[in-house]
């Protein structure tokens, strides 16, 4: 089992739309979860990060759930502007050092 | 605003023929890290370097090895390049050894032929 898996999609939107992805992840003493962002032929960035009791930052929501070890990012009144390729993040303790693994992402193309 | 570059874009090499990518950054961040980007597989941790001179392996270091001389600069070396090194390679940059939030580079598409 892959230690972060996402949906690849892609998911086809239509602007105004609400889209939500989930991300699972395999080790349970993962510590730290995040979003980035990565455009078409661009490096990631970060998106938000992922708090216990949930966190929304605009049209933008993320969430945990550590009993069933996934988290979820939602979208709302989606715009073009928003396709993109989302990664999940998540960061555990190995040996001393924060151990970051990224999921292989989730397309998403909003259309007009 | 944290700014990592590398050194190159685009690069062309040959089997065989060793191959050098370079990243800076510029906001004294102290981990450092070098990724490999495939369509299917994601972002793979090849090295990082938590300090100068320090070095640990990623996921996949082999046929790769890195140098940190300076804090702002993480190489990357590709002794001799074969064509399953063709790829996307991402730089990123975190303030501490815990840094939560990495700071990527644009990227170094190499494609050996």
């Amino acid at each position: 089992r892959k230690e972060v898996e996402q949906d690849p999609g892609p998911f086809n939107v239509p602007e105004g739309a609400t889209v939500a992805f989930n991300c699972t992840y395999s080790n349970s003493a993962s510590q730290s979860f995040f979003w980035y962002r990565q455009d078409c032929r661009k490096e990631p960035k970060l998106l938000m990060s992922v708090y216990s009791s949930g966190n929304e930052d605009g049209r933008f929501t993320a969430q945990l759930n550590r009993a069933s070890q996934y988290i979820s990012l939602l979208i709302r009144d989606s715009k073009l502007s928003d396709s993109a390729t989302y990664l999940c993040v998540v960061n555990s303790n190995s040996g001393g050092y924060q151990k970051v693994t990224f999921g292989t992402g989730t397309k998403l193309q909003v259309i007009p | 605003d944290v700014k990592v570059t590398q050194s190159s874009r685009y690069l062309v090499k040959r089997t065989g023929e060793k191959v050098f990518l370079e990243c800076v950054q510029d906001m004294d961040h102290e981990n450092m890290f070098w990724y490999r980007q495939d369509p299917g597989l994601g972002l793979r941790l090849i090295y990082f370097s938590y300090d100068v001179k320090m070095k640990e392996k990623g996921d996949i270091p082999e046929g790769y090895s890195v140098s940190r001389e300076k804090k702002e600069r993480f190489s990357l070396i590709l002794e001799s390049a074969s064509t399953n090194q063709t790829s996307m390679y991402l730089c990123a940059s975190s303030l501490t050894r815990t840094g939560l939030e990495q700071y990527f580079g644009p990227g170094t598409r190499l494609t050996v032929t």
